[in-house]
């Protein structure tokens, strides 16, 4: 019974593809995230969407468009993939309120031949 | 100049040992994270905490928000701690902040 469950895994494509990362949550909550980290390990927060309205949008490139059917969902579709764009994806979910602890999925690595 | 920074960037422990990492950031914030993550990958939460303390069996996470500080301390390290732990603060507008992880090997 996977909390924060992401497909897939691992997505090889080529420069120029259109690609999509799906994530769900079966935790009940409202907000949901989804983070990139880089070769460098480096985490940096892409969207949060909060009852499938986005609150955060981080200077990202309009390739990338989050979407939330229902709360429960938050998907990424990213167009014209490019050779930076090669990293890991998590989401996240949190119930509401300020402050509350993340559960993350298990990470989607994008690789861009 | 990172918003978070951790300091040791690596540390390499023997078995046993007591292990601190410590956790400063220049942001105002609400409450911070403690995560760690394994060398498979998966990213766990480890704490939140806002004031004071919090333990959870060998693990203690400790911050003083008026000197922006937090630490997270390992009671008698085992080979099975090894992983990066990272610090992420919320900020504003309940984003997460991340440290650039310390990465703990601890050996037999």
């Amino acid at each position: 019974d996977t909390a924060v469950s992401q497909t897939p895994k691992y997505l090889v494509t080529q420069m120029g593809n259109d690609k999509s990362i799906k994530c769900e949550q079966n935790l009940g909550h409202d907000t949901m995230y989804w983070y990139k980290q880089d070769s460098k390990k480096f985490l940096k927060i892409m969207f949060s969407y909060n009852n499938k309205e986005l609150i955060i949008n981080e200077t990202v490139p309009n390739r990338f468009s989050p979407k939330s059917p229902d709360k429960a969902h938050l998907n990424l579709h990213i167009n014209s993939l490019e050779l930076g764009d090669s990293a890991v994806y998590f989401c996240a979910s949190s119930p509401p309120g300020q402050g509350r602890a993340q559960h993350f999925g298990d990470g989607t690595r994008l690789s861009i031949l | 100049k990172n918003e978070v920074e951790q300091s040791p960037q690596n540390l390499t422990a023997q078995e046993g040992e007591f292990i601190t990492i410590n956790c400063s950031y220049s942001v105002g914030i609400s409450a911070l994270h403690w995560l760690q993550q394994h060398p498979g990958g998966g990213i766990v939460s480890l704490f939140m905490l806002s004031s004071g303390k919090k333990k959870h069996g060998r693990l203690i996470a400790t911050i003083n928000i008026q000197e922006k500080h937090s630490s997270l301390h390992i009671t008698a390290s085992h080979p099975r701690d090894s992983a990066v732990y990272i610090c992420a603060p919320y900020g504003t507008a309940s984003k997460l902040t991340f440290g650039t992880g310390t990465r703990l090997q601890v050996t037999l």
